[in-house]
């Protein structure tokens, strides 16, 4: 079964710190794919990212930046210099790959307070 | 038009009214999902729609009534509900099921149901 672990559950900062949230994994597949998604007060689920398990590469987009480590099966996510607009739940989620229709094991989600 | 659209924002019932939720893409995706999300929970998997038929149905009860009429549109019909099933109903849309590519999710903002 497919697992994923947000240990953060809420975090503040003072704005113009830089935070990472953290993502553990746990899956048998050897192929998959992982997501980040940010949802602000007004509710939808924003796309930020996603990453396959083939491509362990460091992405960096902006302030954002993903570091994927395979070998002790993370996928953390920076925020640099953060700004209050940055304020949001944050989740990770996995999927399984195949059948057009993926279905997503989200983690339980890190709050994230940007305090001015 | 890059959007998934939901109506309406805000829904309020009684346990015996029936009312549908709606939700419209005009990307093209050929595969279409719906969530529950409760507070302070990740989004759950209700439904999935590959190509207007019904692909995944994650254990919902039957007072939980999906509908595709058609590739770009979205219904999930309610009766009885209960107290507990207030919460943010997410409708989500993804590319197409059948390209052997991995296909990314887009969300729309959310119905928020609350039962009386």
């Amino acid at each position: 079964a497919q697992k994923v672990t947000q240990a953060q559950t809420e975090i503040s900062v003072v704005e113009k710190e830089d935070v990472t949230l953290d993502c553990v994994y746990e899956t048998r597949d050897t192929t998959y794919y992982l997501f980040w998604y940010k949802q602000p007060p007004s509710g939808e689920l924003v796309f930020l990212i996603r990453r396959n398990s083939f491509d362990e590469q460091n992405e960096i987009s902006g302030r954002y930046s993903w570091n994927f480590q395979k070998s002790t099966s993370s996928f953390n996510f920076t925020i640099t210099a953060s700004q209050v607009v940055d304020s949001a739940v944050y989740f990770c989620a996995l999927s399984e790959v195949g059948f057009g229709n993926e279905k997503l094991t989200f983690g339980t989600g890190t709050r994230l307070t940007i305090i001015p | 038009d890059t959007e998934v659209t939901q109506t309406p924002k805000h829904l309020v019932m009684g346990m015996t009214n029936k009312k549908s939720l709606k939700c419209e893409q005009h990307m093209g995706h050929r595969a279409m999902y719906w969530y529950k999300q409760k507070a302070k929970k990740p989004p759950e998997l209700m439904f999935v729609y590959s190509y207007e038929k019904l692909s995944i149905n994650e254990s919902v009860p039957s007072r939980f009534s999906p509908e595709c009429p058609n590739s770009s549109l979205l219904n999930l019909h309610l009766h009885a509900l209960q107290p507990e099933d207030s919460a943010l109903y997410l409708c989500a849309s993804s590319q197409d099921p059948a390209s052997g590519r991995f296909n990314e999710q887009f969300f729309g903002p959310g119905t928020r149901l609350t039962v009386l």
